[in-house]
């Protein structure tokens, strides 16, 4: 069946890398973009970056850019996420997503979480 | 950035209609999708591209989009449907595009 599954989610202290993987499985991942999305303790869905099926355009939220790269392997129909500089707004629980048309979502992860802390 | 607008919390009776707006600069020029979270799982597309629905959504989920409002339409709500539901655009016009609502917790009374 279609599935997503993210790794890697971790407690690490603010300034340091993390780097998440999202498996895909039952669907041609080549030829559908890519999203992470994440959302914090108690709070809303916050879209973190994006990349195009072919791995050619990427997109970032202004609060991520510059510190994640989303890049994917399509050889091995795997979606990452590196994170550096790592800070405690960064906290959440990280889902990968497919989409569709205009960037519908129609396939989600479960999530890693990831807590940055001291 | 583009800002989607969405009221904290809607409340209604089963058997009732749930209606949870969104709203947005001239949203009804921008395709809107619609994500249903219950608590401890991932969110569910609900309602895409103002209106279509995935297999396997009832027909009770509609969706409309006009002017500065978009509106997901829940009719006879069931006690299952209490969720929080997001709204989410792709807006082209931006460098960072993916854009959610704030999220709307729907009571069943």
């Amino acid at each position: 069946q279609v599935q997503l599954v993210e790794s890697g989610g971790d407690v690490v202290q603010p300034g340091r890398s993390l780097r998440l993987s999202c498996a895909a499985s039952g669907f041609t991942f080549s030829s559908h973009g890519m999203h992470w999305v994440r959302q914090a303790p108690g709070k809303g869905l916050d879209w973190v970056a994006c990349i195009w099926y072919d791995g050619t355009k990427t997109y970032y939220a202004d609060s991520v850019k510059g510190r994640f790269a989303i890049s994917r392997d399509n050889s091995k129909n795997t979606l990452y996420l590196q994170m550096n500089s790592l800070r405690a707004e960064d906290t959440g629980l990280y889902y990968c997503a497919r989409s569709i048309s205009s960037a519908a979502y129609d396939v989600w992860g479960q999530g890693t979480m990831v807590t940055v802390s001291s | 950035s583009y800002v989607l607008t969405q009221p904290p919390s809607v409340s209604v009776a089963p058997g009732q209609t749930a209606r949870i707006t969104c709203g947005g600069n001239n949203i009804g020029s921008k395709s809107v999708h619609w994500y249903q979270q219950k608590p401890g799982q991932a969110p569910v597309l609900v309602v895409y591209d103002d209106s279509d629905r995935p297999s396997g959504i009832p027909e009770r989920f509609s969706g409309s989009n006009s002017g500065n409002t978009a509106t997901l339409t829940i009719s006879r709500v069931e006690a299952g449907d209490e969720a929080d539901y997001y709204c989410e655009v792709w807006d082209t016009s931006s460098d960072h595009p993916g854009v959610f609502g704030g999220g709307t917790k729907l009571t069943v009374l």
